[in-house]
């Protein structure tokens, strides 16, 4: 089956403008994740979604970032006021429940310049 | 807190030769333990977890990893490595108790098999 998407694969953005990341679950998985990753580092929780409600939004850094996923399926991250120090990939994950692996999509990649 | 070290940048290994990649964890709980394999651009893939039950998990393409409570390690390994298994390698922890889903990832070790 499909696995997890994300739209755009590439993001070039100015500082100081606004963007949105997409993200398409693996059909039927109620938990959502996003991450970042910078070069040479590891996966940065940002925040879990279980159905529509941010479960742990802890790791979202300012209130620049926010996230939504009003029918429980397909998320938006949302990224306001972008500065050079947003440039990273931006990671998707979803699960069957909170307990289960993330499945993984390929990855928005953000240059902010 | 919860942490996940992966001592080595870098692993080096001649193909049909067994490989190691190390990695050690920190939860204050029980913990789930993963690897993941990430070739480039593209996403994470899952190789396999570690939620209960026999230490020594198998997982995909023929890696396994053992968990080892009282070193707090869960190493991937491999008994005959391939070229094509030359990729980043992540290991990531989460604790098992209250409400925490959040996965907490090492720096990834790069693995490269030379023919």
């Amino acid at each position: 089956g499909a696995g997890v998407s994300q739209t755009p694969s590439n993001k070039v953005t100015e500082k100081g403008k606004y963007v949105e990341l997409r993200c398409d679950p693996i059909s039927g998985h109620t938990a959502l994740y996003w991450y970042r990753q910078s070069l040479g580092q590891g996966p940065e929780f940002l925040i879990y979604f279980q159905g529509t409600g941010a479960a742990d939004d802890s790791g979202l850094p300012n209130d620049r970032f926010f996230a939504v996923r009003p029918e429980g399926s397909v998320s938006t991250l949302k990224i306001q006021r972008t500065e050079r120090g947003d440039s990273a990939v931006y990671l998707c994950a979803s699960s069957w429940t909170g307990l289960e692996t993330q499945y993984f999509g390929p990855g928005t990649r953000l240059l902010v310049l | 807190a919860q942490s996940v070290a992966q001592p080595e940048d870098q692993v080096n290994v001649a193909e049909g030769n067994p490989l190691t990649v190390k990695c050690t964890y920190s939860v204050s709980g029980n913990p789930y333990l993963f690897w993941y394999v990430q070739y480039p651009n593209r996403g994470l893939q899952f190789l396999l977890k570690y939620i209960t039950g026999d230490n020594l998990v198998k997982g995909s393409y023929g890696f396994e990893a053992e968990f080892n409570k009282s070193q707090t390690s869960f190493h991937l390994k491999k008994p005959s490595a391939l070229v094509s298994d030359s990729a980043l390698y992540f290991c990531a922890v989460r604790d098992k108790g209250g409400n925490n889903r959040k996965l907490i990832w090492g720096l990834g070790t790069s693995l490269a098999v030379n023919p």
